[in-house]
């Protein structure tokens, strides 16, 4: 079992639509979650954390987490074509004491005009 | 501020070959990792440096990769011999103090 899994897509939806990303993690250790963007021959840019339990709102982009169900995901509203790229997952076990990122494989979100 | 900077951005080579890749962190960022990004895969740490010292390089293929941090800033990654199955991007981060990274541009590395 992968530490960190993703549907590595593409995933496409329609321009104004929600786009729903999902990932889960086999250790239950994990204590802070990341999701980072990747447009095409780029690095990776981190969009949000998230810590807790619950939902996380930045603008268009929410977080969930669900520790009990080891699952968490992100929400893109009103989605534009500039959203288009790869999200990745990314799960740390040591909580604020910087530490090892495991990355899942990323999902392609493609964004229809 | 400047963000983290790396070279040379691509680099071509046969296999067997050596290279080396260069990172300068975030000033003042005394954690810094390396990571291995192969196409269509997320980026796979190789080593972790919290100032000069080593923290975790449980993934480095220690037979042909080497990583150092002289004085607690810059970096270096060197592979010797390289082959294909190198060929990839890698990626340098930095950190803070906090737990978010910075990624630098890159270095996209072809062998062949």
């Amino acid at each position: 079992q992968k530490e960190v899994e993703q549907n590595s897509g593409p995933l496409s939806v329609p321009e104004g639509a929600i786009a729903s990303l999902n990932c889960t993690y086999s250790d239950r250790g994990s204590q802070s979650f990341f999701w980072y963007r990747q447009y095409s021959g780029k690095s990776p840019e981190l969009i949000m954390f998230i810590y807790s339990n619950g939902d996380k709102e930045d603008g268009r982009f929410t977080a969930q987490l669900n520790k009990a169900s080891q699952y968490v995901s992100l929400l893109i509203r009103d989605s534009q074509p500039s959203d288009s790229a790869t999200y990745l997952c990314a799960v740390n076990t040591f909580y604020n004491q910087g530490g090892k990122l495991i990355f899942g494989q990323g999902t392609e979100l493609s964004v229809k005009p | 501020e400047a963000g983290v900077a790396q070279s040379p951005r691509y680099k071509i080579i046969e296999k067997r070959q050596s290279v080396a890749f260069w990172c300068n962190p975030i000033s003042g960022h005394a954690t810094l990792y390396w990571y291995q990004q192969i196409l269509g895969q997320g980026p796979k740490l190789l080593i972790q440096f919290q100032n000069n010292g080593v923290v975790d390089d449980s993934q480095l293929p220690k037979d042909r990769f080497s990583a150092e941090r002289l004085k607690g800033v810059d970096s270096t990654l060197k592979i010797q011999p390289a082959k294909l199955e190198d060929s990839a991007v890698y990626l340098c981060a930095t950190a803070g103090g906090g737990e978010t990274q910075y990624f630098g541009p890159g270095t996209r590395l072809l062998v062949l």
